[in-house]
């Protein structure tokens, strides 16, 4: 089963460093969201990417923030400077082309904890 | 603004017996509503959704929703629980006014403890 995998799981790192997280969607899928899930909180929205293009980005995502999906396929979010205030699950999402399936498959998520 | 509202932080209910976690929208025009699940250390996974059609719409693992449109309401229901369904539910609309983007807004998520 190639679901949507995620790396790292976890990651520590100290307030101002750079962190970057990598996505894989399922192969066939050419949509792809970024989420952020805090504790008690639902998954709030990032960012989402048709094939190579970005086509949304909340306004959750400050210029510290900054994705990309070189040819369509992995992802990349990197967070420059991070804040304690980064810490959070981020969650990586794919969808099949066909919208009607409407159904979203999420990877395990990267755990980032910043001290 | 689009959004969804679980009112319970938790639910409690003993195996075998029925269970509902609540789930209420604010939308504009007909909403997308769905039901995801996230298992400890394991990511979301699609339970079921209504799009149009019949208000009772049936899902993965018995699960099933009945979706109200005079009450708002698009509550989850099982008729018999498992101590295996005890997870975190989550509630979600999608976003009508996003254009192509088709998000999701999740509510806060409800905690189901299934006691043996």
């Amino acid at each position: 089963d190639t679901g949507v995998s995620q790396d790292p799981r976890h990651k520590i790192t100290k307030r101002g460093q750079n962190v970057t997280f990598r996505c894989d969607p399922i192969s066939e899928h050419n949509r792809l969201y970024w989420y952020r899930q805090t504790l008690g909180q639902g998954p709030e929205f990032l960012t989402y990417f048709q094939n190579e293009a970005q086509l949304e980005k909340s306004r959750l995502l400050s210029d510290r923030f900054s994705a990309e999906r070189p040819k369509g396929s992995f992802s990349t979010l990197e967070i420059q400077r991070t804040e304690q205030g980064d810490s959070a699950m981020y969650l990586c999402a794919s969808s099949p082309p066909v919208i009607e399936t409407e159904k979203l498959f999420f990877g395990s998520g990267t755990q980032l904890s910043v001290l | 603004a689009q959004s969804v509202a679980q009112p319970e932080d938790q639910v409690n209910v003993a195996e075998g017996n029925p269970l509902t976690v609540k789930c209420t929208y604010s939308v504009s025009g007909n909403p997308y509503l769905f039901w995801y699940v996230q298992y400890p250390n394991r990511g979301l996974q699609f339970l079921l959704k209504y799009i149009t059609g019949d208000n009772l719409v049936k899902g993965s693992y018995g699960f099933e929703a009945e979706f109200n449109k005079s009450q708002t309401s698009f509550h989850l229901k099982k008729p018999s629980a498992l101590v295996s369904d005890s997870a975190l539910y989550f509630c979600a609309v999608r976003d009508r006014y996003g254009g192509a983007t088709n998000k999701l807004i999740f509510g806060t998520g409800t905690l189901l403890a299934v006691q043996p």
